[in-house]
């Protein structure tokens, strides 16, 4: 089936530093690509839509300049946190939907900002 | 806004018991899908159901959706330990102009 990979699975980094994350749709071309961020014990919470060759839409309350996605190919999507803070520590998870309609996730990215 | 919202927010059972949650939404979907997630590990996909479909069986899952009341049900039967874990409902309706949104989760204990 559909698979989406996600790397690195968990990342630690100093504060001030940028963090990149990748997603990537490993046997589907991906229309559309999504971001969410996980807090403890809460739900996934949707950051951004991209679109392949074109700038993503964030939601309300998303810096975009805290959160820059870049969606270059038909499967691959970046997520760079820059310079990262301890409350951005979470998890990150992306999903990408294929031609047909359906959305696969990853496995997800846990960041730990110290 | 939040689409999906499931209930109870936290479920408590012993193992054997049938657990049920339930998710609610707001608009028209083109499709429901259940998720499971361990405490800080990703996503796994349990069932997808279809706005055309009423239900749908995998093992000792069975999912309902009901288009009319806006709402579907997840019912995991024989409830084991390991089924300790959040469970989430969420919408897709790319159709209708919204993104694929979560319900805040259920989390469910199942003890020994």
């Amino acid at each position: 089936g559909a698979v989406v990979s996600q790397h690195p699975s968990w990342v630690i980094c100093k504060s001030g530093t940028s963090v990149k994350i990748e997603c990537r749709s490993l046997d589907f071309q991906a229309t559309t690509m999504f971001w969410y961020r996980q807090f403890p014990k809460q739900s996934l919470m949707l950051m951004a839509t991209s679109n392949e060759g074109s700038k993503a839409t964030y939601e309300q309350g998303v810096e975009k300049d805290k959160f820059l996605i870049n969606h270059a190919s038909l499967t691959l999507s970046t997520l760079t946190v820059t310079s990262a803070h301890p409350e951005d520590s979470s998890f990150y998870i992306c999903s990408a939907r294929a031609v047909t309609g359906e959305l696969f996730f990853g496995e997800g990215s846990r960041l730990t900002v110290l | 806004s939040q689409q999906g919202e499931e209930d109870p927010q936290a479920l408590s059972i012993q193992e054997g018991e049938n657990a049920t949650m339930n998710c609610s939404y707001k608009t028209s979907i083109n499709n429901l899908q259940w998720y499971r997630q361990n405490s800080g590990r990703g996503l796994v996909h349990l069932i997808l159901i279809r706005s055309n479909e009423r239900e749908k069986h995998s093992g000792r899952l069975r999912v309902t959706l009901d288009t009319s009341k806006k709402s579907s049900s997840l019912l995991i039967t024989a409830s084991r330990a390991a089924d300790t874990a959040s469970y989430f409902c969420a919408t897709d309706a790319w159709n209708y102009g919204q993104n694929f949104v979560f319900g805040p989760g259920t989390r469910l204990s199942v003890l020994p």
